[in-house]
């Protein structure tokens, strides 16, 4: 069983405002992954990170933004919240060396911004 | 570039009949192959992967997948389906070198009904 957390799991907010979704594994995992995923489609990587104090942009261009200072922790800001960021993210871990090592699933944080 | 193709966005089937998802991919590499499954509301769980060696890859839940080089395919079954097996069905490759990114398709939707 997977031991990776996000909060929160839903999220209505106003147009503006600031915002963090948070990302929690405990497994040691050195990579993280952040992905967006839109009803009935797949999942676009936005964010992800080798380790502590590495982060890389995905592939999907994303005006959010994170940081990584704790190998456990890997949370997401948005710093002015649109309704264009209404999705669904989920967080992710997985092993290093990969070697087709398995990603690791959060539940995930539905986000409405109204 | 890496890209996977489910064809079906939803396969109806019977309860206990068998089932076939369809997935294609492309690479100009060698590649690893992952099943993912989505319950309502929650984060992916692995069903299975295809990292080398026998073709044919056994999961969780009855699950099984072929990978067949030559047809660039995929394809996940399962001889008898439950009604518990109704969720979205995710095929994903990622390249087995550099960071490996999981690059997914668009999802098959299983209506598995009585």
């Amino acid at each position: 069983e997977a031991d990776i957390y996000q909060t929160p799991r839903y999220l209505v907010i106003g147009t503006g405002k600031k915002i963090t979704l948070e990302c929690s594994q405990t497994m040691g995992h050195d990579k993280m992954y952040w992905y967006q995923q839109d009803p009935g489609m797949e999942l676009h990587l936005i964010h992800y990170s080798y380790g502590v104090n590495s982060t890389e942009k995905g592939d999907l261009s994303s005006e959010s933004t994170v940081s990584r200072i704790r190998t456990e922790h890997f949370p997401l800001t948005l710093e002015s919240a649109r309704p264009s960021h209404t999705s669904q993210y989920l967080c992710a871990s997985s092993e290093l060396p990969s070697g087709g090592a398995s990603q690791y699933f959060g539940p995930g944080t539905r986000l409405l911004v109204l | 570039a890496q890209s996977v193709t489910q064809l079906d966005s939803q396969v109806p089937v019977f309860e206990e009949a068998p089932v076939e998802l369809r997935c294609n991919y492309s690479s100009s590499v060698s590649v690893y192959l992952f099943w993912y499954v989505q319950y309502p509301n929650q984060g992916l769980q692995l069903l299975l992967k295809y990292l080398s060696g026998s073709t044919l890859v056994k999961g969780i839940n009855g699950f099984e997948a072929e990978f067949n080089k030559s047809q660039t395919s995929f394809h996940l079954r399962k001889p008898s389906v439950h009604i518990s097996d109704t969720a979205e069905y995710f095929c994903a490759v990622s390249e087995n070198t550099g960071f490996q990114k999981l690059v997914f398709g668009t999802g098959t939707r299983l209506l598995v009904s009585p």
